[in-house]
């Protein structure tokens, strides 16, 4: 089975500009969560979604938003990004719900705001 | 809510040591216990987790970790150090009852191995 993929690896863009970064979870996988990992405040839970809807969010402003497809895939949406926007975004799937299943990464989005 | 206390963002150690990362937890429920490796510019792979049941859990790569209710701690550990465990690792929380779908995560702690 492929992996969780996420697209783009690399992302630059200037304050105020908005984008979007995919997230394609393992073939059966139903929930997708969206972590961000900064150097200062490490690894911070965004949002979890299991058949299109979003079940659970963390503590980050109204900016930060997501949404599932029919088929689990995910994008995340930031918008009027700002410096501390830079971060690596990482997507992970899993197959059920439930807090004792593993979850499965990607290599992450690298989001560096200038 | 649960929350995970990594002590020491960074461990050094020689090759063919002893590995010990430590890892304390606070959960309001019964707590799933992870820890994962990350290295460099790639995501997050699950060395090994606790659920239920066998207190002593034994993982990829040799690694194996204990968790200790009494202490509330899930310390992770190798008998002997590889230059390819050099890394960072990450001890994460999630709950057992309603919607924990969440990973709580320590800040991690990174791990150098010395020829």
């Amino acid at each position: 089975k492929a992996g969780v993929t996420q697209t783009p690896r690399y992302l630059i863009k200037t304050r105020g500009q908005q984008v979007t970064l995919s997230c394609s979870p393992i073939s059966g996988h139903r929930s997708v969560s969206w972590y961000q990992q900064t150097p200062g405040q490490g690894l911070q839970f965004l949002f979890e979604y299991f058949s299109e809807t979003q079940r659970n969010k963390g503590n980050f402003p109204g900016r930060f938003s997501g949404r599932q497809f029919s088929n689990s895939r995910s994008e995340m949406n930031v918008s009027t990004l700002e410096l501390g926007d830079s971060a690596l975004y990482l997507c992970a799937s899993t197959e059920t719900s439930g807090g004792h299943n593993e979850q499965f990464f990607g290599p992450g989005t690298r989001l560096t705001v200038l | 809510a649960q929350s995970v206390t990594q002590l020491g963002s960074h461990v050094s150690v020689s090759e063919g040591a002893l590995v010990l990362l430590r890892c304390n937890y606070s959960s309001s429920v019964p707590p799933y216990l992870f820890w994962y490796v990350q290295y460099p510019n790639q995501g997050l792979q699950l060395l090994l987790k606790y659920t239920t049941g066998a207190t002593l859990v034994k993982g990829i790569n040799g690694f194996e970790a204990e968790f200790k209710k009494s202490e509330t701690s899930f310390h992770l550990t190798k008998p002997s150090a590889h230059m390819s465990d050099a890394a960072e690792y990450f001890c994460a929380v999630t709950g057992s009852g309603g919607s924990n779908y969440k990973l709580t995560f320590g800040k991690g702690t990174l791990l150098t191995v010395n020829p």
